[in-house]
């Protein structure tokens, strides 16, 4: 996935369970982001983080977690607040400097 | 705060013609402007960006124009192919990254 991982590629929630998709990547990027991608609909960015231990909301963040203890790491967590979860999520990192992103494969989140 | 407008939502060509889609931004400090590709069920991939010191970038069929007066930068896409099928995404990363709504864009053999 050029650099990027996530994991896993199908999740299945269930009413009130919190799931937590994980999002790796080797590329030495200090930027990481969370998007989240309805059908047919554009990209809203979810939470972003510009470097280790620190990570801002972006425009849909209500009912989403994340944390950023290792610059290769940036897990996102669907909580149970989160009243419509299912949705594409994708994990992008860009290196300072160079605004390009790189993208993971992309995580298919269904409630259930 | 950061607003980019992306025209059409969606667009027909026949196979063979060009293509062309078209963003506004609003904050005059953004100085990169990248597009991105997105099949579907995929994941988007960027394609082609350009900085603001250049006015037209190309590489083989697609090439990026800016006008930094007006505020707004256009993929074009020549000798379309079937494969060039995709939803496709502009982005203004000044101050946060920013994407526009998309384009849906058929290629008909």
């Amino acid at each position: 996935d050029g650099g990027i991982t996530q994991s896993p590629k199908y999740l299945f929630r269930k009413e009130g369970q919190n799931v937590t998709l994980s999002c790796e990547q080797n590329l030495n990027h200090d930027a990481m982001y969370w998007y989240r991608q309805d059908p047919g609909q554009g990209l809203r960015l979810i939470y972003y983080s510009q470097i280790v231990n620190d990570f801002q909301k972006g425009d849909i963040a209500e009912g989403y977690s994340v944390s950023r203890e290792k610059k290769e790491s940036f897990p996102l967590t669907v909580t149970s607040a989160q009243k419509n979860p299912t949705a594409f999520y994708l994990c992008a990192s860009s290196a300072t400097g160079r605004y390009g992103y790189t993208f993971g494969s992309g995580t298919r989140l269904t409630v259930v | 705060g950061e607003n980019v407008e992306q025209h059409p939502s969606t667009l027909s060509v026949q196979e063979g013609d060009s293509a062309v889609i078209k963003c506004t931004y609003s904050d005059s400090a953004s100085n990169y402007f990248p597009w991105y590709k997105q099949e579907l069920g995929k994941r988007p991939q960027l394609i082609i960006d350009i900085r603001s010191n250049v006015g037209e970038k190309k590489d083989q069929r697609i090439a990026v124009t800016l006008n930094k007066t007006a505020k707004h930068f256009s993929l074009h896409i020549t000798e379309t192919q079937p494969e060039d099928s995709a939803v496709y995404f502009c982005a203004v990363p000044t101050p946060r990254y920013i994407f526009g709504t998309g384009t849906r864009l058929k290629v008909l053999a």
